[in-house]
């Protein structure tokens, strides 16, 4: 069946550092990936998602590669923020599914100033 | 953005009993859903729900489990008789279609179940 594996967290970087969240996907079908972030007391919202392999996505400094050989959507930043600090999903969405979205254990992100 | 509403915040049961968790979607959405995810657990899917009828659901699903939208008012999750595994935040989500669209996440709803 699908899964998704990510880093675990906690995860703890001083503002202004690189962040790589790794992230690695199994699926037999053609999947949409996403990540999305989670603050406290919110339900998960939409950072990006990729439909098609090889093709990047990316918003707030964040991005990511679908590679599709290599079966991973690592999450990257060049330079965190304090208010980055969340808990981050890698996520997948196959269409032969319905739509049912299969979500990694989430690494929480922790930026100290 | 769009805000999916989630009813209520907080619900505290005793084993046996029935509740209901109410969402309110995105105005024009089509799709809905139910995801449960325990404390320190993954977020898992339970149930999508299209045009008044299921359309998936997963094992965590069970019998006691029911969904229902009537005359598109609150999409609903009804648990009756509850169970201690029953405990866990219930998060509803909508999108306006399928094939890897979007989904909206309500804050959910932490069910505690004595």
């Amino acid at each position: 069946g699908d899964s998704v594996t990510q880093t675990e967290g906690p995860v703890t970087l001083s503002e202004g550092t690189s962040l790589t969240v790794n992230c690695s996907y199994e699926t037999k079908q053609y999947p949409t990936l996403f990540w999305y972030v989670q603050y406290p007391g919110e339900g998960p919202q939409l950072l990006f998602k990729v439909p098609k392999a090889n093709e990047k996505g990316s918003s707030r400094g964040f991005e990511a590669t679908y590679n599709k050989e290599a079966t991973s959507f690592h999450l990257q930043k060049a330079s965190v923020q304090e208010s980055d600090s969340a808990v981050y999903y890698c996520a997948l969405s196959d269409h032969n599914n319905n739509n049912r979205i299969f979500f990694g254990d989430g690494t929480q992100l922790v930026v100290k100033p | 953005g769009p805000k999916v509403l989630q009813i209520p915040s907080h619900q505290i049961i005793d084993m046996g009993q029935m509740v209901t968790l109410n969402c309110d979607p995105v105005s024009n959405h089509l799709y809905f859903y139910w995801y449960k995810q325990i404390l320190g657990q993954q977020m898992e899917f339970l149930v999508n729900f299209y045009n008044g009828k299921v359309m998936e659901k997963s094992k965590l699903f069970k019998d006691q489990f029911s969904v229902e939208r009537p005359d598109g008012s609150y999409f609903t999750l009804k648990i009756q008789p509850t169970a201690l595994e029953d405990s866990a935040v219930y998060f509803c989500a909508s999108s306006l279609g399928l094939g890897g669209r979007e989904q909206y996440f309500g804050p959910g709803t932490r069910l505690t179940v004595l």
